[in-house]
């Protein structure tokens, strides 16, 4: 596998339902990323984190709940989601601190809330 | 004032037509740019990285930075349908932190 990686790709999922999507990068890289897409509207960042720790986090509700065990992984772990949540979930990596910035996405997954 | 904009379009052009998309942003200290390719349903590709002003090639994409002006842009030569996607800019604003435009969605025909 190269690159970053994300599963599912899509996922349908009931309003009470739990699931959580995965996210791989194998680049080698020192920063994750979770940010949201939805029609007509710029990327949404949701949660970034730095060798493990959380350094952002955008005012994203509790119904949605990251962690990232390594800085190889990437979890974002759904709840009780609303239908207005349905939208692209993107994953990107970054090196941070060399004083460049690149950032690479996944494939997405595809979330439908019904 | 939105830190980038950029044209949403649609942009239809007929095949072998020269492309220019392009992105303003407010910020004169940015320095680092990119642009993306995002095919339908797809989660968006790095395509071409710029620092400073000036030009960069990449086979038939070329980038442009003009930061007298604020102004991104991304030349497409020889247009291709397989080239019809929407186009992000990218702005590497600093530490963790990347700005993106909402996108041209582009359309090559046949």
């Amino acid at each position: 596998e190269t690159g970053v990686t994300q599963t599912p790709r899509h996922l349908v999922m009931g309003m009470t339902n739990k699931k959580s999507l995965k996210c791989e990068q194998h680049l080698g890289h020192n920063a994750m990323y979770w940010y949201k897409q939805s029609a007509k509207k710029p990327l949404e960042l949701m949660f970034v984190y730095n060798f493990k720790e959380q350094t952002e986090n955008n005012s994203v509700p509790s119904r949605f709940s990251p962690e990232c065990p390594n800085s190889s992984h990437l979890f974002l772990h759904l709840h009780t989601l609303q239908p207005e949540d349905s939208a692209l979930y993107l994953c990107a990596s970054s090196q941070e601190g060399g004083g460049a910035y690149e950032q690479y996405f996944g494939p997405g997954t595809r979330l439908t809330v019904t | 004032q939105k830190e980038v904009e950029q044209d949403p379009g649609p942009l239809s052009v007929p095949e072998g037509a020269i492309v220019s998309l392009n992105c303003t942003y407010s910020n004169s200290a940015f320095q680092y740019f990119m642009w993306y390719r995002q095919y339908s349903r797809k989660g968006p590709e790095l395509l071409m990285y710029t620092y400073s002003s000036g030009n960069k090639e990449d086979g038939r994409f070329t980038a442009q930075v003009d930061k007298s002006s604020k102004y991104i842009s991304l030349f497409i030569r020889d247009s291709q349908p397989s080239d019809s996607a929407t186009y992000l800019c990218a702005i590497g604003a600093g530490t963790y932190k990347y700005i993106f435009g909402t996108g041209t969605r582009l359309k090559v025909l046949a």
